[in-house]
C-alpha cells in the first residue's frame, strides 16, 4: 500500500517569503507528527495531530510556523517570513493504534532559504 | 508527558564487536519503545519495537533491546558490528493510551575497519 508522502521534495524560497509544505499520511493513520532535522542535527518535534485536533503545539519554535490537518488526512505546515534558520529538513510521520503507534515516516522535504 | 535520553551522543566500536547504545525514558503511564535507525542521506528505519509483550525485543539486522522497567531503561545491542550498521540511531517513546511520541536526541555509530 501508499505510504507517507510529502511534497514538495525539494523548495527553495527567499528570506522572508511563506512556504507551505503538504504531507499525507497513510489512509487511516489517526496520528500525524511533524519533526524538523537540521543538518547533522536530530530531530526536533513540531507538532502532532490526533485527527483533526492537536494536542501539543510546544515544538512550533515560533509564532511564523503553523499547522493545519483537515478531515484527519492532509496536512500543511505553513512557515511565515522564512529565515535562514528555518532550513532542514521537514519530516512527517503517521501511525495508527492498531499498529501499536509505529510510525511511517515520508521521505521529507528539503527547505532552503536563500 | 514522556521523555527520553540518549546517553552517548557518539560512539566508536571496531568492525566484529559488541555495540551498545543506551536509553532511558520516562513516561507517566506504561511505555511504548521504539529504535530507529537513518542512514546517510536515507528515510527512517525501524529497528525494533516493545509493547508490553516480551522484554527481550528482536529487531532487524541483528539488533536487539530489552526493556528493563526497574532502571527504565531500553538500550540496543548487537553481538558484532558491521560497517553497514554506521548510522544514527534514535530512541522513542510513547504513552499506550495515545499517540504522543517523543524522539531521543540520537546516538552517531561509528564503526572502524
Amino acid at each position: 500500500g501508499a505510504g507517507v508522502s510529502q511534497s514538495p521534495s525539494n523548495k527553495v524560497t527567499e528570506k522572508g517569503k511563506d512556504v507551505e509544505l503538504r504531507c499525507d499520511p497513510i489512509s487511516g493513520h489517526t496520528a500525524l507528527y511533524w519533526y524538523r532535522q537540521s543538518l547533522g542535527q536530530g530531530l526536533e518535534f513540531l507538532i502532532y495531530f490526533q485527527g483533526n485536533s492537536a494536542p501539543d503545539k510546544s515544538g512550533l519554535p515560533s509564532d511564523r510556523f503553523s499547522a493545519e490537518r483537515t478531515g484527519g488526512s492532509v496536512s500543511t505546515l505553513t512557515i511565515q517570513r522564512t529565515q535562514q534558520e528555518d532550513s532542514a529538513v521537514y519530516l512527517c510521520a503517521s501511525s495508527s493504534q492498531r499498529r501499536d503507534y509505529e510510525q511511517y515516516f515520508g521521505p521529507g522535504t528539503r527547505l532552503t532559504v536563500t | 508527558a514522556q521523555s527520553v535520553t540518549q546517553l552517548d551522543s557518539h560512539v566508536s566500536v571496531s568492525e566484529g564487536t559488541p555495540v551498545l547504545l543506551r536509553c532511558n525514558y520516562s513516561s507517566s503511564y506504561s511505555p511504548s519503545l521504539f529504535w530507529y535507525v537513518q542512514h546517510p542521506n536515507k528515510g527512517l528505519q525501524l529497528l525494533l519495537k516493545y509493547t508490553s509483550a516480551a522484554t527481550l525485543v528482536k529487531g532487524i539486522n541483528g539488533f536487539e533491546a530489552e526493556f528493563k522497567k526497574s532502571e527504565t531503561s531500553f538500550h540496543l545491542t548487537k553481538p558484532s558490528a558491521h560497517m553497514s550498521d554506521a548510522a544514527e540511531y534514535f530512541c522513542v517513546v510513547s504513552a499506550s493510551h495515545n499517540n504522543d511520541m517523543r524522539f531521543g536526541a540520537g546516538t552517531r555509530l561509528t564503526v572502524k575497519p
